[in-house]
């Protein structure tokens, strides 16, 4: 069956450093993949959107990587701040079909210590 | 113009009674979608409307649930003779065209089910 793996433990840092969150998933063959942050009672806002054909996107302090070889997608914040704590959701499409039909990771919290 | 709304904010029922969730999607998105997400869970995708029609039903848990959308617009769902295994919060998102373009989320209603 289907499935997507992000790490199920807080990543605790420090301010300054580079913070990076794994997804893996399995039998899938999603045409891309995105990456959500969820703060505490409100919905998650998309962060970023990553083709199958793309390597990599940037965007301010953000890197995301796609590998569709090991099936597995990296998420870095650069210069990590307080601010950026928060729970950080992968998402797939993998339909075929006009429409999108995210399927989302259980998430990763990230902790940015002062 | 505003983000997605969606009311109540939180319910509290009683096992047995019947509960409706509405969400307001964003001005002029034809797309519209409901996700459920329980504590420790990832989200879960229930529902998709293209304007008024649900081309995919099929995250919908049981014959419980049911949700509809009137005037392209303001949607409804609704859960007849809740169970405890119903609390969780809904989550409702909005695209602007459906396809790959990106979900917009409310901030959810949190539903207990006592």
């Amino acid at each position: 069956s289907q499935k997507i793996e992000q790490n199920s433990e807080a990543l605790n840092i420090q301010e300054g450093k580079t913070a990076t969150l794994t997804c893996n998933y399995t039998n899938y063959s999603p045409a891309y993949l995105q990456w959500y942050r969820q703060d505490p009672g409100r919905g998650p806002v998309f962060l970023l959107l990553i083709r199958e054909n793309e390597k990599e996107k940037r965007k301010e302090r953000l890197k995301v990587t796609f590998d569709t070889t090991l099936k597995q997608s990296l998420f870095h914040i650069t210069a990590s701040q307080p601010a950026d704590s928060a729970t950080y959701l992968c998402a797939l499409d993998g339909s075929n079909s006009g429409y999108s039909t995210l399927t989302f990771g259980k998430g990763t919290m990230l902790l940015v210590s002062p | 113009g505003a983000g997605v709304s969606q009311s109540p904010s939180n319910k509290v029922t009683e096992k047995g009674k019947d509960v409706e969730l509405r969400c307001d999607p964003i001005s002029g998105h034809t797309a519209l979608y409901w996700y459920r997400q329980s504590l420790g869970q990832g989200l879960e995708f229930l529902i998709y409307f293209q304007g008024n029609s649900a081309p995919d039903k099929s995250g919908l848990p049981s014959d419980r649930f049911s949700a509809e959308r009137t005037g392209g617009s303001v949607s409804t769902l609704t859960i007849q003779r809740t169970q405890q295994e119903d609390s969780a919060v809904y989550l409702c998102a909005s695209s602007f065209g459906g396809g790959k373009e990106t979900q917009y989320f409310g901030p959810g209603t949190r539903l207990l089910v006592l």
